[in-house]
């Protein structure tokens, strides 16, 4: 079946530095991804998106970034502060259903 | 705007207790979905609806019915607890002409 999958179940950091996720996933149909953060007793909140016709897309300190041919993408987090702190996860959004990711929990050390 | 809004945040039930957890948003959002998330497992869909009047079984539907009779609320019904529905739930909305989704704060249910 289709999955997704995160490299590193957590992730530490020193603030200010980049942060890099990652996230495998294995359907080629899949047309849309999703980037979400979780913090400790909260729902998910959206980040980031992009479709399957774009290698990069930028927001604010974030960067995603897709390649197709491997099936990989990954969220770079610029300057990392201690409110990034937080449980991050992919989304892949293929024909119909949507398939999320486990999760990469970051600390950011201060 | 509210958002998504959950209840209750917590609850414990004995096995084979029913009850209802209530989902609603006000941002008259077509689509909304309800999850459960579990460790190492992600956030696996139980039930969705498109619409007012519309459901349909998600990835794990079993033990759980919903309805959605105005756009803004969407209950999940556990028939009878058991054990193995012990988890959070999320309950999320957004517009039909977007992927993006909005997430409740969630419902940690616990089943003895």
């Amino acid at each position: 079946g289709e999955s997704v999958g995160l490299h590193l179940p957590t992730l530490s950091v020193q603030e200010g530095d980049n942060s890099i996720i990652n996230c495998a996933y294995s359907n080629s149909a899949s047309d849309y991804f999703i980037w979400y953060k979780q913090e400790s007793g909260k729902g998910p909140q959206f980040i980031i998106d992009i479709r399957s016709n774009m290698d990069k897309r930028q927001g604010q300190r974030v960067t995603v970034l897709l390649n197709k041919t491997v099936k990989h993408l990954s969220l770079q987090i610029a300057a990392t502060q201690p409110g990034d702190s937080a449980v991050y996860f992919c989304a892949e959004k293929g024909a119909g259903k949507s398939t999320f990711g486990d999760g990469t929990t970051l600390t950011v050390k201060p | 705007n509210a958002g998504v809004t959950q209840t209750p945040k917590f609850q414990v039930l004995k096995t084979g207790q029913s009850m209802t957890l209530q989902c609603a948003q006000d941002m008259n959002h077509e689509y909304m979905s309800w999850y459960r998330q579990d460790p190492g497992m992600g956030l696996r869909l139980i039930h969705y609806s498109v619409g007012a009047g519309i459901t349909d079984q998600g990835e794990v539907p079993n033990g759980y019915n919903v309805s959605r009779s105005t756009t803004e609320d969407f209950p999940l019904r556990l028939l009878s607890a058991a054990p193995s529905q012990t988890s959070v739930y999320f309950c999320a909305s957004r517009r039909g002409s977007s992927y993006e989704q909005y997430f409740g704060p969630g419902t940690r249910l616990t089943v003895t």
